[in-house]
């Protein structure tokens, strides 16, 4: 089962915008990671977020989460065309043992 | 230099036949798992473990085998393939466990016809 779900699926802006996605799950969480995929190759960690924490922040990212509302979003300020890229949340969760659940992702076209 | 190596790249096979990915990390790391990613379902996880010799399993482990026998090694096993396993496959390692950030291959194409 997918625990989060990623919104909007695809985004394009323009290089030095920012892009902005959000991730919802369904259930009680310890963390929300987010991930990076070049089109085709393995994902690369960006951030982890605690379920204790608000907001984090590293480099141009920004990560919120609302454990209220059960979501999180990413904002990539000042992006670049390297950003170009998909975008996963993934969840960890004490009901779900050391299971790691991923969201369907965002895909990110920056323009140049 | 710290990765995680998945052979082979790219697979192309028949159904029935047996056939086993590879895994291997230089971190010593005890979390290892499987992924696999399907176009609009992101990635779903097949197996992971938490040491050597300790396997579970994940959203999706049917027609799949794992073992553990050396902490740096985690081969993804298919028994006896079928079309519907055609995928890309990911493996991933952390230090601990799933709420670490996970290092991963750079995946394996399977094509099963």
């Amino acid at each position: 089962s997918q625990q989060g779900e990623e919104d909007p699926q695809a985004l394009s802006i323009q290089e030095g915008e920012n892009a902005t996605m959000n991730c919802s799950y369904k259930t009680s969480i310890n963390n929300l990671q987010w991930y990076r995929q070049n089109s085709g190759r393995g994902l690369v960690h960006l951030i982890l977020i605690r379920s204790n924490e608000r907001e984090k922040h590293s480099g141009r990212l920004r990560v919120t989460l609302d454990t209220s509302k059960k979501s999180s979003s990413l904002l990539i300020t000042a992006s670049r065309a390297a950003d170009t890229a998909s975008y996963f949340c993934a969840t960890d969760a004490f009901a779900a043992g050391n299971k790691l659940t991923f969201g369907g992702g965002t895909r990110v076209l920056v323009k140049p | 230099e710290a990765q995680v190596t998945q052979n082979p790249r790219y697979l192309i096979t028949v159904t029935g036949k047996k056939l086993t990915v590879t895994c291997s990390q230089n971190m010593n790391h005890e979390y290892m798992s499987w992924y696999r990613q399907d176009p609009g379902l992101g990635l779903r996880q097949i197996y992971y473990s938490m040491n050597v010799e300790v396997t579970d399993k994940g959203d999706v482990p049917e027609g799949y085998k794992v073992s553990r026998k050396e902490k740096r090694n985690f081969p993804l096993i298919l028994e006896s393939p079928s079309p519907n396993q055609t995928s890309l496959y990911f493996c991933a390692s952390s230090p601990q466990g799933a709420y670490q950030p996970q290092h991963f291959g750079d995946g394996t194409r399977l094509s099963i016809l």
